[in-house]
């Protein structure tokens, strides 16, 4: 069984261009989140998706930011105009869902450099 | 806002030496969840903990949760150079939310 799925595991790009990073989570898993590390602050929580919907954005920044979850195909965070501040690891994790257990496995990170 | 505080921030010991990081929150936790994390690389789920007085052990490596449900620790015995890394506690308050993660402690092991 196939862990957690992220790529590209990274990418560079310029200010002002866009970045798409996907995540596929593992088989049998509909929750999907999204995590940012940023150097000496640690890991923090962007959005929580579950198919076709966004559960709880709460940690998303208001703009540039937008992420998806279709029925078909992996998530997809999309981070639009990139600045250097938005150089980071970006982490996606999934779980299996209801239950009471939350137990989530992460895949290996996208590291964004901006240059 | 709940937050995770973590010590210590980071950790040298001898290979074959014992070890312990804590964990603690302001608030009561629904779950905490103990991940390492080797540098440039993903989470490894190592154990997650859910009721008061919990102990849940793997290998080497011994995670517990008070009674009240507000501190974790993690214990290692006879620490080896693979477990090397950066241990994060998480926690939600309830089941099906984001995890909010403390800083991490970075161990490091010497032969």
């Amino acid at each position: 069984n196939a862990g957690v799925m992220q790529n590209p595991r990274h990418l560079v790009r310029r200010r002002g261009q866009e970045a798409r990073l996907r995540c596929s989570p593992m088989k049998g898993h509909s929750h999907v989140y999204w995590y940012r590390q940023l150097p000496e602050e640690g890991l923090k929580f962007m959005v929580y998706l579950q198919k076709e919907n966004i559960i709880d954005e709460s940690g998303m920044p208001k703009e540039r930011f937008s992420a998806e979850f279709p029925k078909e195909g992996p998530s997809i965070l999309r981070i639009q105009q990139v600045v250097r501040g938005d150089s980071a690891a970006y982490f996606c994790a999934s779980s299996p869902g209801a239950g009471g257990w939350n137990e989530q496995f992460f895949g290996p990170g996208t590291r964004l450099t901006v240059l | 806002s709940q937050e995770l505080e973590q010590s210590p921030q980071s950790l040298i010991v001898q290979e074959g030496k014992n070890l312990t990081i804590n964990c603690t929150s302001s608030k009561t936790l629904y779950g905490l969840y103990w991940y390492k994390q080797k540098y440039g690389e993903g989470l490894i789920f190592l154990m997650m903990l859910q009721k008061g007085g919990e102990e849940k052990s793997h290998e080497k490596i011994t995670a517990k949760l008070d009674e009240k449900k507000q501190q974790s620790s993690l214990h290692i015995t006879a620490s080896q150079p693979s477990h090397a890394g950066i241990y994060l506690c998480g926690a939600d308050k309830q089941a099906g939310t984001a995890l909010i993660f403390g800083k991490g402690t970075t161990l490091s092991v010497s032969s």
